[in-house]
């Protein structure tokens, strides 16, 4: 599947680090997500944009910044994380309601 | 948000035997959504279902969704080891927003 395309796969970086992971959708879509997903925990939601605006926020902490330039481009920006931020960080796409979600191979990350 | 609880959270099955995975919230779902998750993968939409009592089937599979729009189910029949995974429930709002269940770890036995 290359609806949904991220990079990189597998990020190393340490606390002081300031790195961006990139989601690229080829499907036409008018929403863009990010999920983050840790070991034993549900898939949690972290942004939403809907035709390029932020519609939701949801609690994160200001280390996790996204950016989404244009509707098929989306951005997670980086800086100082925890050790506990290591998990997979998923983008989606989707035609907003009554629709399916489709999702990238997500960012494996690991912060030390 | 729409809650959603999913049971049970582990499933080991022969292959061959049918299961089934369970979808449940204490609120009125407008949609319920199904996706798959191999080892290491990342989740695959399955389907969705929007109406009271709706049944939809793909192969093996039926989703299904109650009259009360409250729960759902997955119903795997023949289980293949091409089964493995996690199944997840979600339901989404009107921005496509996804409330995903826990999900069923499916383990399959040869």
């Amino acid at each position: 599947e290359t609806g949904v395309t991220q990079t990189p796969r597998h990020l190393v970086m340490g606390m002081t680090n300031k790195k961006s992971l990139k989601c690229e959708q080829h499907l036409g879509h008018n929403a863009m997500y990010w999920y983050k997903q840790s070991a034993k925990k549900p898939l949690e939601l972290m942004f939403v944009y809907s035709l390029e605006e932020r519609v939701e926020n949801n609690s994160v902490p200001s280390r996790f910044s996204p950016e989404c330039p244009n509707s098929s481009h989306l951005f997670l920006h980086l800086h100082t994380l925890q050790p506990e931020d290591s998990a997979l960080y998923l983008c989606a796409s989707s035609q907003g309601d009554r629709s399916g979600s489709f999702f990238g191979p997500g960012t494996r990350l690991t912060v030390l | 948000g729409q809650q959603v609880m999913q049971i049970p959270q582990y499933q080991h099955v022969q292959e061959g035997e049918d299961f089934t995975t369970y979808c449940n919230s204490s609120t009125t779902l407008s949609n319920i959504q199904w996706y798959k998750q191999r080892p290491g993968g990342h989740p695959v939409f399955l389907i969705q279902l929007v109406k009271s009592g709706e049944v939809k089937k793909q192969k093996r599979l039926t989703f299904q969704f109650g009259e009360a729009k409250k729960n759902s189910s997955l119903h795997i029949t023949a289980t293949q080891t091409t089964d493995v995974g996690t199944y997840f429930c979600a339901s989404a709002d009107s921005w496509g927003k996804l409330q995903f269940g826990a999900g069923t770890q499916v383990v399959v036995t040869p």
